[in-house]
């Protein structure tokens, strides 16, 4: 069983650019939430995918969205960077919402 | 005032030692708690998982949960170098959505 993968390792963009993620979701698992890790803090909620859809969303400008691709793989777009968005991003899948969450190992992105 | 606050640390404790880890929360609302270990380079994992208020034990970890004073607990019994790592409180109001993270305690065990 492949857990949850995540491409690119790391990125460097400069400011004003657009950037692409993505996420890999464990077998089985319809579920894809994405958080934003800054260096010393812990994980903020950016949204939640449930089998296509948005699933909730955190407290982050319109300029993160996403999609969820009919394997359950998700992407994080984010536009117009700003140096603040320099982060750990992180994805995790889950069978159905409400059950536990698995991480994969992160992309860190550095914005200059 | 931060909706999860979390005592950053570092802790640094000598091997076998009992740790204990801390959140507190403002948010009358959470009803669902959890801890995640992080590895330097990784993403978290879950190690314990709490619903309401109440202790639970699985193996050399217990987790408690005090909603009327808004705190939440880790311990760790007989602490091990393998430990060391940066533990992270979560609580959200609907089960596994929306998660609210405290910044994480970097714990050193020592040989």
């Amino acid at each position: 069983e492949t857990g949850v993968t995540q491409s690119p390792t790391h990125l460097i963009k400069t400011r004003g650019q657009q950037v692409t993620l993505r996420c890999s979701s464990q077998s089985g698992h319809n579920t894809v939430s994405w958080y934003q890790q800054a260096l010393g803090q812990g994980p903020q909620f950016i949204f939640q995918y449930y089998r296509e859809e948005e699933n909730g969303r955190g407290n982050f400008p319109p300029r993160f969205s996403g999609l969820q691709f009919p394997n359950y793989s998700s992407e994080l777009n984010v536009n117009a960077l700003e140096l603040d968005d320099s982060a750990l991003y992180l994805c995790a899948s889950s069978f159905a919402t409400g059950n536990e969450q698995f991480f994969g190992p992160g992309t860190r992105l550095t914005v200059l | 005032q931060k909706e999860v606050e979390q005592d950053p640390g570092p802790l640094s404790v000598p091997e076998g030692a009992i740790v204990s880890l801390n959140c507190t929360y403002s948010n009358s609302a959470f009803q669902y708690f959890m801890w995640y270990r992080q590895y330097s380079r990784k993403g978290p994992e879950l190690l314990m998982y709490t619903y309401s208020s109440g202790n639970k034990e699985d193996g050399r970890f217990t987790a408690q949960v005090d909603k009327s004073s808004k705190y939440i607990s880790l311990f760790i019994r007989d602490s091990q170098p393998s430990d060391s790592a940066t533990y992270l409180c979560a609580m959200s109001v609907y089960n596994n959505n929306d998660m609210r993270f405290g910044a994480g305690t970097r714990l050193t065990v020592k040989p």
